[in-house]
């Protein structure tokens, strides 16, 4: 495996499910991403963890919950979500140790097609 | 407000047809302009960083141009394989967010 694999690429879930969207990264990078990517509307960064620390985004609902156990995996638990959050969830990393000075450069995966009913 | 609006929303262009996108910004104070491509299906790809005013960055048929309020990606002699949604982004100097604008979608007939 190279780059950032994501899984599983396709998931339906009902509104009272539990889920889990899962990222790895086999580049050695030092920061990891989730991106919310809706139809015709800009990414919107959901989470960054960087070596392995949270940076807080407080516009993000607590229905979302990541969870970064080391610096090559990311998760992304759902629960109790909204129809409104069927999207592409984006999985990112950059080698960037200081991200107010980054490159700019993210490598992406694939993404997960989020579909809640 | 820190902003980036891509125009047109689409483009439909003949191959070897040669034209621009256009990525306009306001950011409070620019730490860098981000282009990217995304492939139906896929994650966005990396193409290029500019930073100052002035600057170019160049990639096969791919040419970005950086001012002060905008940057353009000049899409020279397109093939087929060149269509696809180009991503711009930026970020403003202090903060660690790039902001996105919602794309281009670009369609390269043969």
């Amino acid at each position: 495996e190279t780059g950032v694999t994501q899984t599983p690429r396709h998931l339906v879930m009902g509104m009272t499910n539990k889920k889990s969207l899962k990222c790895e990264q086999h580049l050695g990078h030092n920061a990891m991403y989730w991106y919310k990517q809706s139809a015709k509307k800009p990414l919107e960064l959901m989470f960054v963890y960087s070596l392995e620390e949270r940076v807080e985004n407080n516009s993000v609902p607590s229905r979302f919950s990541p969870e970064c156990p080391n610096s090559s995996h990311l998760f992304l638990h759902l629960h109790t979500l909204q129809p409104e959050d069927s999207a592409l969830y984006l999985c990112a990393s950059s080698q960037d140790q200081n991200l107010y000075t980054n490159t700019g450069e993210l490598f992406f995966g694939e993404g997960s097609r989020l579909t809640v009913l | 407000e820190d902003q980036v609006t891509q125009s047109p929303e689409a483009l439909r262009l003949q191959e070897g047809e040669s034209s621009s996108l256009n990525c306009s910004y306001t950011v409070s104070g620019l730490r860098g302009l981000f282009w990217y491509r995304q492939d139906p299906g896929k994650g966005p790809e990396f193409l290029f960083t500019l930073y100052s005013a002035g600057e170019e960055k160049e990639k096969e048929r791919l040419k970005a141009t950086l001012t002060k309020k905008e940057s353009f990606l000049h899409i020279t002699a397109p093939k087929p394989e060149d269509s696809a949604t180009y991503l711009c982004a930026v970020q403003a100097a202090g903060n660690y967010q790039l902001i996105w604008g919602a794309g281009t979608k670009l369609i390269i007939k043969p």
